[in-house]
């Protein structure tokens, strides 16, 4: 079974410049979730997509994200226009079902730096 | 405000030694508490979870204990590799809005020498 996978695995854009960044889950799990980990921080929550829907964006920073997941396979994060303090490491996880026992699995993270 | 703290922030022992890594955290309603492995460059690995009933939960060398009267939890390492070397990270998930809210902790960095 593959795992989650995430492209690309770093980007580097200036500021004011627009990012897509994609998260490939596990076949079959309608759960995926974005994360994110600035740097010398936690890793803090973003959003949560059961299949196509958007079930808890609470933790988008600002409008400048928007995240989608069309069809309900494959996503994006979007960052426009990028700024500075967006720099970061973005995790993508997915689990099979929503349950409080059920494991997620995480993809290795897309590296953005914004100069 | 959810919080999930961890201690000590890095460690460094011998390897085939045993070390323990602890949890504190306030997060409300409690739903579940997952330890994680990360290597570096990659992504976090799950090692354990538990929910609110269970106090102890092993996979392998690890063996993780939960008391939710003190809301702490504690990750055991025996007998160390040297492939233990890597941050490991607490989430602490509250069940709010039909979905599970994870906090993370900041994790801790161990290294493992020969």
């Amino acid at each position: 079974e593959a795992g989650v996978t995430q492209f690309p695995s770093h980007s580097v854009i200036e500021k004011g410049q627009t990012v897509t960044l994609r998260c490939d889950p596990i076949s079959g799990h309608d759960n995926l979730y974005w994360y994110r980990r600035v740097m010398g921080k936690e890793i803090k929550f973003l959003l949560h997509f059961v299949k196509e829907s958007k079930q808890d964006e609470s933790g988008m920073p600002n409008n400048r994200f928007l995240a989608e997941r069309t069809g309900g396979t494959y996503s994006t994060l979007k960052v426009q226009p990028a700024e500075l303090e967006d720099s970061g490491v973005y995790f993508c996880a997915s689990s099979r079902r929503l349950a409080g026992g059920i494991e997620q699995f995480f993809g290795p993270g897309t590296r953005l730096t914004v100069l | 405000k959810n919080q999930v703290e961890q201690s000590p922030q890095s460690l460094i022992i011998l390897e085939g030694k045993n070390c323990t890594l602890q949890c504190n955290y306030t997060v409300s309603p409690f739903s579940n508490l997952r330890w994680y492995k990360q290597d570096t460059g990659r992504g976090p690995v799950s090692l354990t979870i538990m929910t609110f009933s269970e106090n102890t939960k092993s996979n392998g060398r690890y063996t993780a204990t939960l008391d939710a009267d003190t809301k702490q939890s504690s990750l055991h390492i025996t007998a160390s590799q040297l492939s233990d070397s890597a941050s490991y990270i607490c989430v602490v998930s509250a069940e709010e809005r039909g979905s599970y809210i994870p906090t993370f902790g900041r994790g801790t960095s161990l290294i493992v020498h020969p």
